[in-house]
Order: C-alpha cells, then sequence, then structure tokens
C-alpha cells in the first residue's frame, strides 16, 4: 500500500500569510495522480486540487499544487481567514486509493 | 450536493444500513463511493461501485462485512455494514468520482457524513 506522509502536523500562521503543507509518497504516485482536499469540522471536504497541480472549478488561485513521483507540496498564498482547516492530500495511483493523516492550518 | 442518513448507535456485531441521496445530477452518470473518519484520526476510502452498479471494490478492513449498492431508480447510494466492529465507528462520507478504477480517482463532490458509533 502506497503511504502518504503529510507534514507539518499543524502550521500556526495568521491571515495574509503564505501556507506550504507536504505530501511524500512511500513510492512514486503514478501518472501524478494526486488530489488535495479542505476539510473543516461538521463540513463536506471540498476538493481543491486534481492531477498534483489543477485547481477544480470554483477553486481561488491562491491555492496551488505542485510536485511529482514522491514529493508533492500545495501553498496557500495571502491566506483568508476561511482557509483555517485540515487539508490532506490523497493519492488514485495505485491500489487502493490513500490518504495523508492530514495537515492542520490554523491561525 | 448528496445528503447521507442511517447513522446510529449500534452493539459490536451488529448491522446498519447508510443511504445516500444526490441532488443536481443523478448518481448514475458518476462512480460512487464512500470514505469515512474515525474520531481523531484522517480519512479512509472504505468502498467503491461503478455508473452501472455491477462492478464494486472495497478496502480490506471492510472486504466480506461492507456491501455498497445503489437503488434500481438510481437515485441512492447505500452502504450495508455487517458484522461490525469497534473501529468502524466513524463518520461516514458519499463522495462521487468521474471515473471507476481499481486504483480509485479523486473525489469532486461530498457529503457532510453521518455518524455510526459501534459500542463494545
Amino acid at each position: 500500500e502506497l503511504v502518504l506522509t503529510q507534514s507539518p502536523g499543524t502550521l500556526s500562521l495568521s491571515p495574509g500569510e503564505t501556507a506550504t503543507l507536504s505530501c511524500r509518497a512511500s513510492q512514486s504516485v503514478s501518472s501524478n495522480y494526486l488530489a488535495w482536499y479542505q476539510h473543516k469540522p461538521g463540513q463536506a471536504p471540498r476538493l481543491l486540487i486534481y492531477g498534483a497541480s489543477n485547481r477544480a472549478t470554483g477553486i481561488p488561485d491562491r491555492f496551488s499544487g505542485s510536485g511529482s513521483k514522491t514529493d508533492f507540496a500545495l501553498s496557500i498564498s495571502r491566506l483568508e481567514p476561511e482557509d483555517f482547516a485540515v487539508y490532506y492530500c490523497q493519492q488514485y495511483g495505485s491500489s487502493p486509493q490513500t490518504f495523508g493523516q492530514g495537515t492542520k492550518v490554523e491561525i | 450536493q448528496v445528503l447521507e442518513s442511517g447513522g446510529d448507535l449500534v452493539q459490536r456485531g451488529g448491522s446498519l444500513r447508510l443511504s445516500c441521496e444526490a441532488s443536481g445530477f443523478s448518481i448514475s452518470t458518476k462512480a460512487m463511493n464512500w470514505v469515512r473518519q474515525a474520531p481523531g484520526k484522517g480519512l479512509e476510502w472504505v468502498a467503491s461501485i461503478g455508473r452501472t452498479g455491477t462492478a464494486t471494490f472495497y478496502a480490506d478492513s471492510v472486504q466480506g462485512r461492507f456491501i455498497i449498492s445503489r437503488d434500481k431508480s438510481d437515485k441512492t447510494l447505500f452502504l450495508q455494514m455487517n458484522s461490525l466492529r469497534a473501529d468502524d465507528t466513524a463518520v461516514y462520507h458519499c463522495a462521487s468520482s468521474a471515473y471507476f478504477r481499481p486504483e480509485g480517482w479523486y473525489f469532486d463532490i461530498w457529503g457532510r457524513g453521518t455518524l455510526v458509533t459501534v459500542s463494545s
């Protein structure tokens, strides 16, 4: 099973700053099939990025994904209050599809 | 969007059936999935079903105990959960994806989830 390790576990930032989240895979992610999600307590998770760097419909360009093979990153520039949440990466390049353990972005 | 229901408190070894209804799209046009989140843990894919409803995939942790299905009207997705264990305690999310493959696909529409608690 492909294991995704996210770091840091928690990121403490202020509005207006830039967040950089890491997602490292235990083996190469086929076709860079990696997605990022935002999840707030009691809400539905929200797709941000798919295919490592493609923004989902309606996602502002403050969110950007990068990386390939085993190292991926999600950057959130100009943090807004509504961006404080938990972020998960997911790989869908090999079976079974797996998620990272999450990074909490807090104020 | 999608809306889950059916979560409850159930005893270990018991059964429960979750439902998911979609609005704004027909579930027959998408692959459908269940993803869960145990308390204090991350997200875990549970099961997937293809557009036709004939093909399914399951995580090893639920294989042989859970059954994913869709009703013939293609309006509702189900997850029949049998032989429930304490580690099945989680919020269960329904989610859609554009493609159905053994390796999975990204999830574009999610619900808020329904809580299943298995007591020991």
